[in-house]
């Protein structure tokens, strides 16, 4: 099974928005409205930010929103901030073999 | 607030066992899926498997030959076993809480398990 596929950089400046692809396939994230996102910063474990496509759990910040269309889902960060420099990873249940599958991950830099 | 920490041994040979345990605390384990992931130095992660409190197991396929995922209820913890490990299988390794199979919402804070001679 091929992990889902995210842009490998992004950046952007404070204040302005991006956008983080993550492409699967119509066995997983086109299957299922069960992707969720993670933020990782250097040396620290990965953080839930998004889950069932774009439920945001308990204290995290409305600047981050998650949406669908077919095959790809989509990270949205509103009014960057340089805290949110990071790694960020997609992931989505598939049915292929009934486990999660994670995105390769993508580099956001804040300039 | 659910905690979950990595405990074992931080180098293992190659052909050896790789054996870590994952203690909870903050909430009892029974109820829940909990799962193992593993991220190699600078690259990406890597979901291992899960097991439920009753003790059924899932593995990703690409490891279901070496890897054994157990639970102790009384004492809250799970635990990973891989086998026959090689440089491949150096990485941080995350226990985790997983939600209906579907996504990962609490988090060790990981363990780094080098494979070496």
């Amino acid at each position: 099974q091929s992990a889902l596929t995210q842009p490998a950089s992004v950046s952007g400046s404070p204040g302005q928005s991006i956008t983080i692809s993550c492409t699967g396939t119509s066995s997983d994230v086109g299957a299922y409205n069960y992707v969720s996102w993670y933020q990782q910063h250097p040396g620290k474990a990965p953080k839930l930010i998004i889950y069932d496509v774009s439920d945001r759990p308990s204290g995290v910040s409305n600047r981050f929103s998650g949406s669908k269309s077919g095959n790809t889902a989509s990270l949205t960060i509103s009014g960057l901030q340089a805290e949110d420099e990071a790694d960020y990873y997609c992931s989505s249940y598939t049915s292929s073999n009934t486990y999660v599958l994670f995105g390769g991950g993508t580099k956001l830099t804040v300039l | 607030q659910v905690q979950l920490q990595e405990s074992g041994p931080g180098l293992v040979k190659p052909s050896e066992t790789l054996s870590l345990t994952c203690t909870v605390s903050g909430g009892s384990i029974s109820g829940d899926y909990w799962s193992w992931i593993r991220q190699p130095p600078g690259k990406g992660l890597e979901w291992i498997g899960y097991i439920r409190w009753s003790g059924s197991t899932n593995y990703n396929p690409s490891l279901k030959s070496r890897v054994i995922i157990s639970v102790d209820t009384s004492q809250n913890q799970f635990s990973l076993r891989l086998s026959s490990v090689t440089a491949a299988d150096t990485a941080v390794y995350y226990c985790a809480k997983e939600m209906r199979s579907t996504y990962l919402d609490y988090w060790g804070q990981g363990a780094l398990v080098i494979v070496s001679s």
